[in-house]
């Protein structure tokens, strides 16, 4: 098992810039979400899903766009990138019946300028 | 306002004491805790947790207890061992969203 993977490891990107952060993961966990973190913040939650065609909004949802067509993949979506919105950003999943015991994969970092 | 708060940033501990992590959090509807460890350059892992019945779980070197009453979560690592030095995040769960407090670093001595 791969466990939950994240690419790419670094990105930069000029504001305005669009682009798209990968997750997927092979347990078969019908639940997927989407964090940030920041230093003295922890980790926010950006967007999850429940399962496959099901999403909704965390603490953090502004300016990130998720979908989930498959169980395996949640990509996150960044519209027009801010300076606000450079942090690492790990996705985690889990199965239902322990949903809160989630497994991360190993972060995104992201830096816009 | 941060509904998950530890308010140290920092702990450092000798080989072999106890290291004692702290967390409040202010809603009274939480019904699950939790706490994660994170190494630099990873992804966070789970630690342990606890439900609202109870006010203490123990994994071997691992016991967290809970305070309902003062809303008050804590995590007691017994003897603490080099390797533990890492970042400890508690988390509250309600509904399908857990809330992390922002982290305490704890340092190891030997």
């Amino acid at each position: 098992n791969a466990g939950v993977t994240q690419t790419p490891k670094f990105q930069v990107l000029k504001t305005g810039q669009s682009m798209t952060l990968q997750c997927a993961q092979d347990m078969n966990h019908e639940y997927m979400s989407w964090y940030r973190q920041d230093p003295g913040m922890g980790l926010r939650l950006i967007h999850y899903s429940v399962g496959a065609g099901i999403t909704d909004q965390g603490e953090v949802p502004n300016g990130y766009n998720v979908s989930r067509s498959t169980t395996e993949d949640f990509p996150l979506r960044l519209l027009s990138a801010a300076p606000s919105q450079t942090s690492v950003y790990f996705c985690a999943s889990s199965y239902g019946g322990q949903l809160y015991e989630q497994y991360f994969g190993p972060g995104t970092r992201l830096t816009v300028t | 306002d941060q509904q998950v708060k530890q308010n140290s940033p920092s702990l450092s501990v000798q080989e072999g004491r106890i290291s004692i992590l702290n967390c409040d959090y202010t809603n009274s509807m939480f019904d699950y805790f939790l706490w994660y460890k994170k190494y630099p350059a990873e992804g966070p892992t789970f630690l342990i947790s606890i439900s609202s019945i109870k006010d203490k779980n123990e994994d071997g070197r691992f016991t967290v207890f809970l305070n309902k009453s003062a809303k008050h979560l804590s995590l007691h690592i017994v003897p603490s061992q080099p390797g533990d030095s890492a970042v400890y995040f508690c988390a509250v769960a309600a509904g399908n969203m857990l809330t992390f407090g922002g982290g305490t670093r704890l340092m190891v001595k030997p």
